[in-house]
This record gives structure tokens, C-alpha cells and sequence, in this order.
């Protein structure tokens, strides 16, 4: 069965730093590339960065560029999100999502972190 | 504002047949990029519903079924159930902004 799971929220004050990660389990996670999904609280979705399944291949959503950083374990099996200069509005349920290789879809989610920024 | 357009909120009653419009532009869907759909019940996870040309992730009902026609698509649902109730989004990839994006949801409710 395919798991992800997602650790590493919590609350931060502005400008401050916070580091998500996500355990995959039940597939071979080096085989699949990987994305950081966020829903700001009553929002919608919004994509907000994309690994390769060997990381060399990295893409960020504009509002995140400069200040998130991606990157991934694979002997570990984890997916990870280093957010720095967090602002009120990145405060988010943040999801980590499975892409499918043939597909611009993401076809499993993992439960979700909250990250809140706030003073 | 986001990129793909969705209607807020849709009805139906039980048994009826609900679509779900999602509206985007020349550098996502009108540029040939599949779409793709979501369920959210409330307090869970997206899950994927729908991918590609009317793809279905097993354990999904064919009661969910999609199309597109240029810059548009939309998600079908027929003999519509109390489970059905939740957030639905379309979700494609935008060449211009090289970005995966999605649409603001749809709030389905079963009368």
C-alpha cells in the first residue's frame, strides 16, 4: 500500500525558517518524481515545487522561488521542504504528492502538515 | 484568482447527473495539456479521480467520467450519491507559467 506521511509543520513567526518532510512507503520511491502541493486555510490548491526522480530536475511555483528548497533522500526513501523567509500567506496545509511518470497528475497524497506563520 | 476557472458551488439531487466546468486558456488546456480531477471530502486529502483521457484510478466508479473541448473541460457525474458530497478540482499544466496548476474548486452538494 502506498503511504505518505508528512511531518515538520507547526507554527513559526514571519521571516522564520521550518523543514517538512515526507516518508514514502509501499513503492519504489526512486523511481517516481515528487511534489510539494499547499492548501491555504478555506483555499484552494496550489502546486508549489516539483522534483524528478532523481532530483536533478527542480521547478518552483513563483510565489516560493528564492526562499523554498526541495530535495529528496532515496536510500531513505523521503521527501523533504526547506522553507525560510516565511510569510503570513505561506501559512498552509502543505501535501506531499506522488506524480505519475506518463502524466502532469498526482496520483497519491499524503495526509498533509500544517504550517502556520504568525507572530 | 486562479489559472483554471471552476464554478464555486453546484446541486444535485440524488440519482441526478451533475457536470463540473473548468475553464482555462491557450497555454494550459487550449495548448493540449491533460486534465485532471480531484475529490476532496472534508477535512481529508485530494484524491485523484480522474486523469488523462477519462483515466480512472481503481476503485473509482464509472458514475465519474471527463472531457475537454478546447479550452475548456469538464467532470460528469451520473446517479449522483450522498458520497459524492465534497470539493472537486480540475487541475492541468501551464506552459507559460511552468507551473502545474489548478482550478479554485467546486463545492458539490447532494440535496
Amino acid at each position: 500500500e502506498v503511504q505518505l506521511v508528512e511531518s515538520g509543520g507547526g507554527l513559526v513567526q514571519p521571516g522564520g525558517s521550518l523543514r517538512l518532510s515526507c516518508a514514502a512507503s509501499g513503492f519504489s520511491f526512486s523511481n517516481y518524481e515528487m511534489n510539494w502541493v499547499r492548501q491555504g486555510p478555506g483555499k484552494g490548491l496550489e502546486w508549489v515545487s516539483y522534483t524528478s526522480s532523481g532530483g536533478n530536475t527542480i521547478y518552483y511555483a513563483d510565489s516560493v522561488k528564492g526562499r523554498f528548497t526541495i530535495s529528496r533522500d532515496n536510500a531513505n526513501k523521503s521527501l523533504y521542504l526547506q522553507m525560510n523567509s516565511l510569510r503570513a500567506e505561506d501559512t498552509a496545509v502543505y501535501y506531499c504528492a506522488r506524480g505519475i511518470g506518463d502524466y502532469d497528475a498526482f496520483d497519491f497524497w499524503g495526509q498533509g502538515t500544517l504550517v502556520t506563520v504568525s507572530s | 484568482q486562479s489559472v483554471l476557472t471552476q464554478p464555486p458551488s453546484v446541486s444535485g439531487d440524488p440519482g441526478q447527473r451533475v457536470t463540473i466546468s473548468c475553464t482555462g486558456s491557450s497555454s494550459n488546456i487550449g495548448a493540449g495539456y491533460d486534465v485532471h480531477w480531484y475529490q476532496q471530502l472534508p477535512g481529508t486529502a485530494p484524491k485523484l479521480l480522474i486523469y488523462g483521457f477519462n483515466n480512472r484510478p481503481s476503485g473509482v466508479p464509472d458514475r465519474f467520467s471527463a472531457s475537454r473541448s478546447g479550452t475548456s473541460a469538464s467532470l460528469a457525474i451520473t446517479g449522483l450519491q450522498a458520497e459524492d458530497d465534497a470539493n472537486y478540482y480540475c487541475q492541468s499544466y501551464d506552459v507559460s507559467l511552468s507551473a502545474w496548476v489548478f482550478g479554485g474548486g467546486t463545492e458539490l452538494t447532494v440535496l
